[in-house]
């Protein structure tokens, strides 16, 4: 069972560009919706995260938009820069007392060009 | 800036050997995580470990796997009997608490089994 549907699997943007990833989840249990950077060689590191209690969260050049009803939410990176050239994740987890396990998306190889 | 490690970086081993990953966790952080990532596929949760006992685990996590935290700094992810679809990137994570939601991932080892 995919919990989570990311699309879409590559996104090539001009540079000053907006890109844009959406994702969207099953489980109306999830409180927490984590996305995740990773470069070539590396682990995935946190880039910004929003609780369902807002509608859109704005850090810099990335905002996390979020739709409850429709259960779908998606990242919107402004003013894109080649260093943005990463592997985009999107995530759902539960938060237990015992810690949270995350539900990845299969992932959004961006490329933005210069 | 804290940061979870992981060794080794890359490990190739012979299918039906037994294999240990280490990870070195953030200090003060009281949950930890692995998951994997077969190559060009998303990140998979494996097990998440609290209060040193399994939280959770997922239907990969089977009998062949097994974790444990054997000092104060050191967690490790055991692979009794390797089989070649065990061939993944292996990412090591932490977070604080259950309400410090941002896990941090280590760099991942590399499993190659031959």
């Amino acid at each position: 069972q995919q919990q989570v549907k990311q699309s879409p699997q590559s996104l090539i943007v001009q540079k000053g560009g907006i890109s844009i990833i959406n994702c969207a989840y099953e489980n109306t249990a999830f409180d927490y919706f984590p996305w995740y950077q990773q470069f070539p060689g590396k682990g995935p590191a946190l880039l910004i995260a929003i609780r369902p209690d807002v509608s859109e969260k704005k850090e810099g050049r990335f905002t996390i938009s979020f739709n409850k009803s429709a259960k779908q939410f998606s990242l919107h990176i402004m003013d894109s820069q080649p260093g943005d050239s990463a592997t985009y994740f999107c995530a759902a987890s539960i938060i237990p007392p015992t810690g949270n396990q995350f539900y990845f998306g299969t992932g959004t190889s961006l490329t933005v060009i210069p | 800036e804290p940061e979870v490690t992981q060794t080794p970086s890359h490990q190739v081993t012979q299918m039906g050997q037994e294999v240990i990953l280490r990870c070195v966790p953030i200090s003060n952080h009281l949950y930890f995580y692995w998951y994997r990532q077969i190559l060009g596929q998303k990140v998979e949760f494996l097990v998440s470990f609290y209060n040193n006992e399994i939280s959770e685990k997922s239907e990969i996590f089977d009998d062949q796997f097994s974790v444990e935290r054997p000092d104060g700094s050191n967690f490790t992810l055991k692979i009794r009997s390797t089989k070649l679809e065990d061939s993944a990137m292996y990412f090591c994570a932490s977070s604080r608490d259950s309400m410090n939601t941002e896990a941090f991932f280590g760099q991942g080892t590399r499993l190659t089994v031959v």
